[in-house]
C-alpha cells in the first residue's frame, strides 16, 4: 500500500500561472515532507522541505503547504518557468536526513510549463 | 557542495552477471548511504541502508545475497548486483546523508539493463 501518492502523473501550466502539485499521505508517524525534482538522465535534487510542526514553508518562488489533519501537502510555483519543467517527487520520513527507513516517495509528477 | 557521483550510468549485460555500482560523495562525508530502485512508472523503492563499517540494513523483500553492499569507507558504498537476470533490470540510484538533520542527496543512477 502506497504512504505517499501523487495522484497526478503530470500536469501541464503556461509560463508565468502558478503550478500547485499535490501529494497526499497515509502515515501518520511521518514528520518531514521533501520535494525533489528531477530532470531527465540525473538524480532527484532536493528543493524545499517542511516539518510537520509548520504548515507552510517558503523558499523563493517555491512553497510548500502542509495540512496535516488532512493528510496532504502542496507545492506551488509561481511563477512558473521553461526551467521548471521535471519530474516532481514528493518524499515523506520520519527525519529530515531520512528515517531508519530512508525515504518514503511518491511516483512523481511530470510538469511541463508551456510557453 | 553535496554532489554525490554514481557509476557506471547505464550498463548492459548478460544474464548471469555482477555488476557493480559505486556511489560516492564527493565534497562531504557520508555517514549514512542508501540504496533505491525504480521500476518503470513506480516510485523510488529504498532496497539498503548502509552505515560506514558497518553491515547494510536490507528492506524486507530485498534479497541480501543477491544484493551485496559494501560502505567501506565515509565516502564510497557500493551495490554488487550477483548473476543477474533479466527481472533485475532497472534504475538503481543512490543517495548520501552526514547528518540525519539534512537532506539526502542523490547520484544520477544506474540503468541496468540485463538481456
Amino acid at each position: 500500500d502506497q504512504q505517499v501518492k501523487q495522484n497526478s502523473p503530470s500536469l501541464s501550466v503556461q509560463e508565468g500561472r502558478i503550478s500547485i502539485l499535490n501529494c497526499d499521505y497515509t502515515n501518520s508517524m511521518f514528520d518531514y515532507f521533501l520535494w525533489y525534482k528531477k530532470y531527465p538522465a540525473e538524480g532527484p535534487t532536493f528543493l524545499i522541505s517542511i516539518s510537520s510542526i509548520k504548515d507552510k514553508n517558503e523558499d523563493g518562488r517555491f512553497t510548500v503547504f502542509l495540512n496535516k489533519s488532512a493528510k496532504h501537502l502542496s507545492l506551488h510555483i509561481v511563477p512558473s518557468q521553461p526551467g521548471d519543467s521535471a519530474v516532481y517527487f514528493c518524499a515523506a520520513s520520519e527525519l529530515l536526513g531520512g528515517g531508519a527507513d530512508g525515504l518514503t516517495f511518491g511516483k512523481g509528477t511530470h510538469l511541463i510549463i508551456q510557453p | 557542495g553535496a554532489v554525490v557521483s554514481q557509476h557506471p550510468s547505464w550498463v548492459i549485460c548478460k544474464s548471469g552477471t555482477s555488476v557493480k555500482i559505486e556511489c560516492r560523495s564527493l565534497d562531504f562525508q557520508a555517514t549514512t548511504m542508501f540504496w533505491y530502485r525504480q521500476f518503470p512508472k513506480q516510485s523510488l523503492m529504498l532496497m539498503a541502508t548502509s552505515n560506514e563499517g558497518s553491515k547494510a540494513t536490507y528492506e524486507q523483500g530485498v534479497e541480501k545475497d543477491k544484493f551485496l553492499i559494501n560502505h567501506a569507507s565515509l565516502t564510497l558504498s557500493t551495490l554488487t548486483v550477483t548473476s543477474a537476470h533479466p527481472e533485475d533490470s532497472s534504475f538503481y540510484i543512490c543517495s548520501a546523508r552526514d547528518d540525519i538533520n539534512q537532506p539526502q542527496h542523490f547520484g544520477d543512477g544506474t540503468r541496468l539493463s540485463i538481456l
